[in-house]
């Protein structure tokens, strides 16, 4: 159990509704990423905060896609108007402050679009 | 967008022999990781090696990692069933630090 909970397990939405996914991370996480992942595929980079700052936002991230982490303890991402193309697992992972440390990841949120 | 590349992408082996996967990687990088996924389940971390730092052990692992060729190997000895995983490696890019990974691969042992 690495301490990272992802809320909900699973999301089935139809085309065009929004949809807010929540990471729980434990304190001594400073850092916290979001990564997107299909079938077959490696986690593709989001998004990454340091505390409440945003850091980093992926170029192919498009505008509907947004990322919080208002208090620099739990993350929500939304993605607005969805689109079966977003049908995907969302992965959260923690991160202690230095970049010489491993990433705790959640069980991740799967994500179908009909 | 990507960082790394395994290779193979797919790999199988009899339970008892060894498993060795690849990793290239574009950048200059502070570290690099590799991770261990159980289908449906999130990326569980293996070993980090450090962008000074050539070889490691863990258990059954052992990683290598060849700077001048942007590259590193995982070797895991003596394999089990329960072994049978996808297999990723990341890199914390020196300049900002973020996290990428490869596509990974997919290990297969069969008892």
């Amino acid at each position: 159990d690495t301490g990272v909970s992802q809320n909900p397990r699973h999301k089935i939405t139809k085309r065009g509704q929004n949809v807010t996914f929540r990471c729980d991370p434990i304190s001594e996480h400073n850092r916290l990423y979001w990564y997107r992942q299909t079938l077959g595929q490696g986690p593709e980079f989001l998004t990454y905060f340091q505390n409440e700052a945003q850091l980093e936002k992926s170029r192919l991230l498009s505008d509907r896609f947004s990322a919080e982490r208002p208090k620099g303890s739990f993350s929500t991402l939304e993605i607005q108007r969805t689109e079966q193309g977003d049908s995907a697992m969302y992965l959260c992972a923690g991160q202690e402050s230095s970049y010489n440390s491993p990433l705790h990841f959640g069980n991740g949120t799967r994500l179908t679009v009909t | 967008s990507q960082q790394g590349e395994e290779d193979p992408q797919a790999l199988s082996i009899q339970e008892g022999e060894n498993a060795t996967m690849n990793c290239s990687y574009k950048t200059s990088i502070n570290n690099l990781q590799w991770y261990r996924q159980n289908s449906g389940r999130g990326l569980v971390h293996l070993i980090l090696i450090r962008s000074n730092e050539r070889e490691k052990h863990s258990g059954r692992l052992r990683v290598t990692l060849d700077t001048s060729k942007k590259s590193s190997s995982l070797l895991i000895t003596a394999s089990r069933a329960a072994d049978t995983a996808s297999y990723f490696c990341a890199t914390a890019d020196y300049n900002n630090n973020d996290m990428r990974f490869g596509a990974g691969t997919r290990l297969t042992v069969k008892p």
